[in-house]
């Protein structure tokens, strides 16, 4: 089946230093979302991604898309004490609309 | 707003004794979800429905129900809970080929 691996598991920062979670599929994948789970929250939507190469940003966080589509990252630049929770990539496992979760990574900041 | 709406927020149940998670949407998504997550770790899809069509995952214990009684509705039933049943209930929509899903803020589930 397919595996995709998402590191690291936690990641300790002081506030205004840098962020990447990573994603690693063994397959190819036909897209990628990443969702940002807040302590005692929900996960919330962030982004999507479809195209080999695709580069997205969203104020600090900075999505990419590799080119062989087998691999994505987050990254959160000047980190703040509001990023703190757990980021989740989201990934198509067979179903186009049925998605599956990495295992999060989760982000404290240190204020 | 257009959104998932879970009730109750929190709900303690009786060892064995059948519970009900509802979820409603204003979204008018086809497609909806039930995950279970536990503490610390990421959400596993229990089932989903498109449209009508449910979808139950091969390891779901047969424990878990659910029903789709209109586009709107979504209930978990949980038929004989257990101590390890105990987590958060998420419940999600989307509609299909238009990005990313929406989740209900959950139910917390606690079994006594």
């Amino acid at each position: 089946g397919q595996q995709v691996m998402q590191i690291p598991q936690y990641q300790h920062v002081q506030e205004g230093e840098d962020f990447t979670t990573y994603c690693n599929s063994s397959t190819t994948l036909s897209n990628i979302q990443w969702y940002k789970q807040r302590p005692g929250g929900h996960p919330v939507f962030l982004i999507q991604l479809v195209k080999s190469g695709e580069v997205k940003k969203q104020k600090r966080l900075t999505f990419q898309f590799g080119e062989a589509k087998k691999n994505s990252s987050l990254h959160i630049t000047a980190t703040q004490t509001t990023d703190v929770g757990t980021y989740f990539c989201v990934f198509s496992g067979g179903s186009n609309y049925k998605l599956t979760f990495g295992k999060g990574t989760l982000l404290t900041v240190n204020p | 707003d257009a959104m998932v709406i879970q009730n109750p927020r929190y709900q303690v149940t009786q060892f064995g004794k059948p519970v009900t998670l509802s979820c409603s949407q204003t979204l008018n998504h086809n497609v909806m979800y039930w995950y279970q997550q536990k503490s610390s770790q990421a959400p596993k899809l229990l089932f989903h429905y498109y449209d009508k069509d449910f979808n139950n995952e091969a390891d779901t214990p047969d424990n878990f129900q659910s029903r789709r009684p209109n586009t709107s509705f979504c209930f978990l039933d949980i038929r004989s809970p257990g101590l390890g049943d105990a987590a958060m209930y998420l419940c999600a929509t989307s509609s299909i080929g238009r990005g990313g899903y929406t989740f209900g803020s959950g139910t917390r589930l606690t079994v006594v």
